[in-house]
């Protein structure tokens, strides 16, 4: 079935520091791709997303690039704050069977220290 | 302001009890779905509904039942056929159209089995 893969945290990074989230998922067809963000005790928040190959999402800093040829969405920052201590979710999406579903990554937890 | 409402945030059951998980969205969404989140797990789908009148089992539907008698409202109930109910509970909507469909997200009910 669908899969989606993450790497695995929790992540710990000082402020300003440079941050990778590696995300890879089957290429079942063509799916759009998402990142999720969800701080503590709270819902999720869409982050970014890409819908199409070479398409690049961006939302606050972050970014993501869509690699069909490798299938991934590595979600990146250049210099993280303490207010993105979060846990981040890479979701790609999947038509089928007449409805349309996300499939959820594990989630990465990311601490941003002082 | 649009979005999507949860009630209880926290929610309390004894063992052998149905309890009823509130989900309201006022974004004429048509789609709506329920997960449940465990600690260091992701998302896992529980039921959604593409329309009014129509629902279908996701991932880990036992145990769990579901309405959708308007469009604003999608309860979940779960039923003392759920062995492990003490989870995160997270709704969400999308509009039902081809393409990148973002989900929305409600804010979470916490349940707690005592």
């Amino acid at each position: 079935g669908d899969s989606v893969t993450q790497m695995e945290g929790p992540v710990t990074l000082s402020e300003e520091a440079f941050l990778t989230i590696n995300c890879t998922y089957t290429a079942t067809g063509y799916p759009s791709l998402f990142w999720y963000v969800q701080y503590p005790g709270e819902g999720l928040q869409l982050l970014l997303k890409a819908t199409k190959a070479d398409d690049k999402g961006s939302n606050k800093g972050f970014e993501a690039t869509y690699r069909k040829e490798t299938t991934s969405f590595h979600l990146e920052k250049g210099s993280v704050q303490v207010s993105d201590s979060a846990v981040y979710f890479c979701a790609p999406g999947y038509s089928g069977a007449g409805s349309y579903q996300l499939t959820f990554g594990k989630g990465t937890k990311l601490s941003v220290i002082p | 302001d649009g979005g999507i409402t949860q009630s209880p945030k926290y929610l309390f059951r004894k063992e052998g009890q149905n309890v009823t998980l509130s989900c309201e969205q006022n974004l004429n969404h048509d789609a709506m779905y329920w997960y449940r989140q465990d600690p260091g797990q992701g998302l896992r789908l529980i039921y959604y509904s593409q329309i009014v009148n129509d629902f279908q089992k996701g991932d880990i539907a036992e145990g769990y039942s579901v309405s959708r008698e308007k469009k604003e409202s999608f309860p979940l109930t779960v039923t003392s056929a759920q062995k492990n109910p003490t989870a995160f509970y997270l709704c969400a909507s999308s509009m039902r159209r081809s393409g990148s469909n973002e989900q929305f997200f409600g804010p979470g009910t916490r349940l707690t089995v005592l």
